[in-house]
């Protein structure tokens, strides 16, 4: 079956950048979009950008560009979220999520928590 | 953007009851809304996408109404698991974003 794994919760100091990564299995990875998005307590979620797995194409929420990069690695059906310049307002779950409009799978979230 | 406005914010309901969640957007979607659920340590779970399009897996007392603007979650009879959670979501255009969530809680 379909499955999206993430990697585990980050405590990052301020300033610092960080790297999440989704694994994926039980479905052609390669020909797929991969969503990511941001919950904070609110609750709140908000749409970071997707990447389609085939060519690395991407397209941004405008909020994010400069601070989300969104990159995959086909070989191991893994996709990535590069979080640069970290500030308390980065703090959150992440989540990646299967999809460019509807999201029919998601992973399990990641949390991030920014502090010195 | 488009505004995403979910209400009510909480709602409580009896198992068996049936509860109705709205979410009205800002500007007219068409039909690009999906709804989710979230429950504590589990991937959130698509129900239903296009409006009304149950997704595989999802339990026919679930199902979604409207267009343009207002659109409708309604779960009939409600099961103790359905006790959780719930996001719309639009996709007509870009950046996708989400209403602020149901949380639905036992009376």
């Amino acid at each position: 079956q379909v499955k999206l794994l993430q990697s585990g919760a980050e405590l990052v100091k301020p300033g610092a950048s960080v790297k999440l990564s989704c694994k994926t299995s039980g479905f052609t990875f390669s020909t797929s979009y991969m969503s990511w998005l941001k919950q904070v307590p609110g609750p709140s979620i908000e749409w970071i950008g997707w990447i389609y797995a085939g060519d690395g194409g991407t397209n941004y929420n405008q909020k994010f560009k400069g601070k989300a990069t969104l990159t995959v690695d086909k070989s191991s059906s893994t996709a990535y979220l590069d979080l640069s310049s970290l500030t308390s307002e980065d703090a959150a779950v992440y989540f990646c999520a299967r999809g460019w409009g509807v999201m029919d799978a998601w992973g399990q979230g990641a949390s991030v928590t920014v502090s010195s | 953007d488009v505004q995403m406005t979910q209400s009510p914010s909480y709602l409580a309901a009896s198992p068996g009851e049936s509860v109705s969640i709205s979410c009205k957007a800002s500007k007219s979607i068409a039909t690009y809304l999906a709804w989710y659920q979230e429950k504590p340590g589990k991937a959130n779970k698509l129900l239903i996408y296009s409006g009304s399009t149950l997704q595989s897996g999802t339990p026919s007392r679930f199902s979604g109404s409207g267009s343009g603007t207002d659109f409708t979650l309604t779960i009939r009879s409600l099961e103790p698991e359905d006790f959780t959670v719930y996001y719309c979501q639009h996709y007509n255009e870009y950046p996708r974003t989400f209403g602020g969530g149901t949380k639905l809680e036992l009376k």
